[in-house]
């Protein structure tokens, strides 16, 4: 089946750290580019970054408000995908989902990330 | 960045009839290499679930999206439309442009029966 299962969602406080993972199967992960979206309670969406296939030099981009605090890396040998988040913030509180490709053609269920003290 | 505004921000229609929904984005995104193919993209998100990709280059359908949704515009004016409403169809409407990072959404569209 293709499908992506993110985990490792929690509660962090303010300034923790928190690292989410992304385990792709039935589809060519290798092949593909990789992004993570966020949405806030009862908010829209918004993309956080995405990382390049290896072939594309797995170079990455991120949205300001997370570029500098957030990194993603892939472990194609896994088939796995994850975002390291560090200083995070109250505004950081949200459902994050793993996506494929642009546009983004596959969405995990998500994993929720509340950052409170 | 580019900034996606989408109209009106909900919207009641009655079932069997039309419902559209606009999407204006702050500056072109046409890839201009053959001036058809523009990064724009429609997304459908259900209560509780993830988003889910209905549309691609402003009027591709994804394989198994019924034919009742259909989008269309060119230049900065974009167009979701629904021919019939299906009860099924109640959901938040989003855009997308993936024409240059950040790939920004417009804030939803809450599509109701009436």
């Amino acid at each position: 089946e293709v499908q992506l299962v993110e985990s490792g969602g929690g509660l962090v406080k303010p300034g923790g750290s928190l690292t989410l993972s992304c385990a792709a199967s039935g589809f060519t992960f290798s092949n593909s580019w990789m992004n993570w979206v966020r949405q806030a309670p009862g908010k829209g969406l918004e993309w956080v970054g995405h990382i390049k296939r290896n072939l594309d030099g797995a170079t990455t981009d991120f949205a300001a408000p997370v570029k500098g605090r957030f990194t993603i890396s892939r472990d194609d040998s896994k088939n796995m995908l994850y975002l390291q988040m560090n200083s995070l913030k109250t505004e950081d509180t949200a459902m994050y989902y793993c996506t494929r490709n642009t546009p983004d053609d596959l969405w995990g269920q998500g994993a929720l990330v509340t950052v409170s003290s | 960045d580019i900034v996606m505004t989408q109209s009106p921000d909900s919207l009641a229609v009655s079932l069997g009839e039309r419902a559209t929904i606009n999407c204006k984005s702050s500056q072109s995104v046409l890839y201009s290499s053959d001036n058809r193919n523009y990064f724009f993209a429609w997304y459908q998100q259900k209560p509780g679930q993830p988003p889910k990709l209905l549309i691609r280059g402003a009027s591709t359908r994804e394989s198994g999206v019924p034919d009742r949704f259909s989008g269309s515009g060119s230049g900065t004016d974009f167009t979701l439309t629904i021919s019939s409403l299906q009860t099924e169809d109640v959901a938040v409407y989003y855009c997308q442009q993936y024409y240059s990072n950040p790939y920004t959404f417009g804030q939803g569209t809450k599509l109701e029966i009436k």
